[in-house]
């Protein structure tokens, strides 16, 4: 089975510092891997996935993301954290069986990003 | 273009009720999946509609069913509420071959 596993609850960064948010994943076969980004009261909102090629994907609001096949792990990085890019973010795999695409998330990593 | 939208924003039930939650998808998407999001967890995939059939399924009992509209629209349907049932549903909308980047602003359930 698909799954992924984001092993910080929370992670505190200070504003105009580099972020990074962590995720490693267990598939078989060539991984799909996603990041999403929720506020509070609100839906998840897209910031970038991975299906091939370059290691390092760029996504929305400045965000991107490692791919690192041989530890298995898919880190959300920003080069420099803002106050309003504290969120919860949720790392996601695609279980590609039978053709489908339904998401595994991780629990979640709570970001907050202090003056 | 709405976007997804979905109905209602948060509703309040009592164990043992039915309850049916509704979903636009984004206009030019066929497919809609249900998540199920509780308190301090991540989203878990409940179902996903294309051409108004159930094409996957996660690992939810019987008691949550749902339809899928002509105009592609969907619901949710939980029977015999738990309190355990207690969660943010969210809604996707996707084409059958892509990816849910575009959710809902979800429904809020409370069960009492």
């Amino acid at each position: 089975a698909q799954s992924v596993a984001q092993p910080e609850d929370q992670v505190n960064v200070a504003e105009g510092n580099p972020l990074t948010v962590k995720c490693t994943y267990s598939v078989s076969g060539n991984p799909y891997l996603f990041w999403y980004v929720q506020y509070p009261n609100r839906g998840l909102q897209f910031l970038l996935k991975y299906i091939t090629g370059d290691n390092l994907v760029k996504g929305s609001y400045g965000f991107e993301a490692e791919f690192n096949k041989s530890q298995t792990s898919f880190h959300l990085k920003k080069p420099s954290a803002l106050v309003s890019d504290s969120a919860l973010y949720f790392c996601a795999v695609r279980d590609m069986a039978g053709g489908g695409n339904k998401l595994t998330f991780g629990t979640g990593t709570q970001l907050k990003v202090e003056l | 273009d709405a976007g997804v939208t979905q109905s209602p924003t948060h509703l309040i039930k009592t164990r043992g009720q039915q309850v049916t939650l509704r979903c636009s998808p984004k206009s030019g998407h066929d497919t809609v999946s249900w998540y199920q999001q509780a308190l301090g967890q991540g989203p878990q995939f409940i179902f996903q509609y294309y051409e108004e059939e159930e094409r996957q399924r996660g690992n939810f009992p019987d008691r949550f069913s749902g339809h899928q509209f002509p105009n592609y629209s969907s619901e949710l349907n939980v029977n015999a509420l738990l309190l355990g049932d207690s969660a943010l549903y969210l809604c996707a909308s996707l084409l059958l071959a892509g990816e849910p980047k575009y959710f809902g602003p979800g429904t809020r359930l409370l069960v009492l």
